[in-house]
Formats: structure tokens, sequence, C-alpha cells
């Protein structure tokens, strides 16, 4: 389903730390899961995505975990760096379609 | 990687008019483009896909008279807000899939966005 949010949840990080954001994605025929960064003002920057045949998949300073289980999806960010500020989104999609479905979102602050 | 532009960046515009947002794959052909809306401090909201040479698919509860859809070449989707009013007010972003690489869903690039505020 599609996921609205009033506002967005922030977590705040030193500078330098790890990482986690979490997603809980609705759909349990949803196949396909992407990261997006988003800086302000501007679209959605791909960052890594994952297929439901895995649990993990990583990337350049990232990783992103898959529990089918609970239906829950996670990026985790090594050594935090100030050009790491921005929202994340998580999105999904199922076989059959393109279309992405995007969760709430969570704006990551990094402290100096 | 692929480049998707958006024109205009940002447009202001009075109640009632019309205002036409273009979406172009720079160098890749898109034979789908998707149009998103996002509201401030919100998630993208899927407004409908874009398929080249045919309607638009709209998402429930998106009127497809207010918001014209229209794909005439593999590089352009245009979406046209008719009769804007201030509620339309939004950022409005547009992804584009690449079909090079065959089945795969993560082919798909995102725009800039355009900025629309209705006076």
């Amino acid at each position: 389903g599609e996921s609205v949010g009033l506002h967005l949840p922030t977590l705040s990080v030193q500078e330098g730390d790890n990482s986690i954001i979490n997603c809980a994605y609705s759909n349990s025929a949803s196949d396909y899961f992407i990261w997006y960064k988003q800086e302000s003002g501007k679209g959605p920057q791909f960052i890594i995505d994952i297929r439901s045949n895995m649990d993990k998949r990583q990337g350049q300073r990232v990783t992103v975990l898959l529990n089918k289980t609970v239906k829950h999806l996670s990026l985790q960010i090594a050594a935090t760096q100030p050009g790491d500020s921005a929202v994340y989104f998580c999105a999904e999609s199922y076989s059959g379609t393109y279309k992405y479905i995007f969760g709430t979102g969570t704006r990551l602050k990094v402290l100096a | 990687g692929a480049v998707v532009s958006q024109h205009p960046s940002w447009v202001i515009c009075k109640s009632g008019t019309s205002v036409k947002i273009e979406c172009r794959s720079l160098d890749f052909q898109a034979t789908t483009m998707f149009w998103y809306r996002q509201f401030p401090k919100q998630s993208l909201m899927l407004m409908a896909t874009s398929n080249e040479g045919s309607k638009a698919t709209y998402e429930q509860g998106v009127e497809k008279d207010k918001f014209l859809i229209n794909h005439a070449s593999l590089t352009l989707s245009t979406l046209t807000v008719t009769s804007a009013h201030p509620e339309d007010s939004s950022f409005y972003i547009c992804s584009a899939r690449d079909p090079g690489l065959a089945g795969s869903r993560e082919t798909q690039y995102f725009g800039p966005g355009t900025r629309l505020l209705v006076l």
C-alpha cells in the first residue's frame, strides 16, 4: 500500500558513527526493494537495491538487510558523513509491475 | 548513469490556469515513465504510469481529467495540471524506466523535480 506521513521521523547520528534506517513495507508479494536518498529540493537518488531471494546486500559504505518474515528492510550506513544528511526512502515493487511504492521516509541528520 | 531532466524546475501560476511539466530521458529511450507528487515532509506518491504511445494508467484517487499525461515519444512525457488550484501546489517528480536491461526493474531514473506554486 501507499504510505503517507504527516511528518518525517528523524535520526540524528554523530559524524563517523554508523547509521541504521528502518522501513516496514506493506505488500507481502513485493519482491524487489530499493533505497533512495533525497536531498532538499532534489529528486531521489538511487543508493542500493535488493531482491527478495536475498537477505543482505552490500555496497560502498552501505548495507541493506531484508527480513521477509516481518516485512522489514533496513539501510546501514557505515562511518556516516555530513554529506549523508538527507531524507531516505525505501521503495517496494512486485513482479508483474514496474511501479514503485515509497515508504514514509526518514530524515538523517549528521552531527559534526 | 542515465539522466532524466524536467522542465521547468519551478513554476508559479495563477489559480485556474494550466501548467505543463516536461520529463525527458536524455540518453536512453524510456517506454515507461512515472509521475509522482510529493508534499512537504511527505513521501512520493505515485500518480500515474505513462506508456509511450498509449494512455496513461492513473492511480486510485488521481483525477485523469485534471492531470493530463502525454507520452508522445520515447524520450518525452508531459504532465499538464489543468485548472490549477492552490491545493495542487506540490513537488512533481518524474522517473523513467530504461528497458535496455530486459526485465530489470531497477533501471528507473528520477528527474530533479518541478516545484509548482499556485496562487
